[in-house]
């Protein structure tokens, strides 16, 4: 069974601190790696992807993989009360004979202001 | 990125009757199209894959004679929930994706509610 583990939380950050989600996944030879952010209410949407071993940066946003620790981790940097939502990890893997993407049960994160 | 769009948003329907949802991807070809369900303050639960022009993969415990899934087109998959029942209540949400392989992945629709009285 190909699992994908995070936290529930709720992880609660005061305002302009970073937030830090963490995700580890079980399947080596998973090479995409996705985190969604779902609003209470909404469905979920793509906020970061990343392929490779080491960091990968997009506004306030930065995805780390780490290949060989099987994890994937998501900071947000400089928190708003607006990041306050559950972040999704979602990882693709290779499994009866097509590509599926295999989904944590989300970390839920409050930003106090 | 990808748009994905759902009809309707919004559905209330008395117990026993019939709900079509309709999912379309906008501005690209969906090869595979997947349906969850998500109920309050719980994880998606991913229901079921389909694929253009075959019949859906249904996950485990997903009743297929009730949930009705055709994807008659790269473009457009629809999910009929059939002689829906109060149990049936919860958020559908649809997603597609191209050719799923190495750096593509899934776009989702907004989602529909319905309540089933």
């Amino acid at each position: 069974q190909k699992e994908v583990e995070q936290n529930s939380g709720p992880l609660s950050v005061p305002e302009g601190a970073i937030a830090s989600l963490n995700c580890t996944y079980s399947d080596r030879v998973s090479q995409s790696f996705f985190w969604y952010r779902q609003y209470s209410g909404k469905s979920p949407e793509l906020i970061m992807s990343i392929y490779s071993n080491g960091d990968k940066e997009d506004g306030r946003f930065t995805a780390q993989l780490n290949k060989a620790s099987q994890y994937v981790s998501l900071l947000i940097r400089d928190s708003q009360p607006s990041d306050s939502a559950t972040y999704l990890c979602a990882v693709m893997t290779f499994m009866d004979s097509n590509y599926q993407l295999i989904w944590g049960a989300g970390t839920k994160l409050i930003i106090k202001p | 990125g990808a748009v994905v769009s759902q009809h309707p948003s919004w559905v209330i329907c008395k117990s026993g009757t019939s709900v079509k949802i309709e999912c379309r991807s906008l501005d690209f070809q969906a090869t595979t199209m997947f349906w969850y369900r998500q109920f309050p303050k719980q994880s998606l639960m991913l229901m079921a894959t389909s694929n253009e022009g075959s019949k859906a993969t249904y996950e485990q415990g997903v009743e297929k004679d009730k949930f009705l899934i055709n994807h008659a087109s790269l473009t457009l998959s629809t999910l009929t929930v059939t002689s829906a029942h109060p149990e049936d209540s919860s958020f559908y949400i649809c997603s597609a994706g191209g050719r799923l392989a190495v750096g593509e992945t899934q776009y989702f629709g907004p989602g529909t509610r319905l309540l089933v009285l």
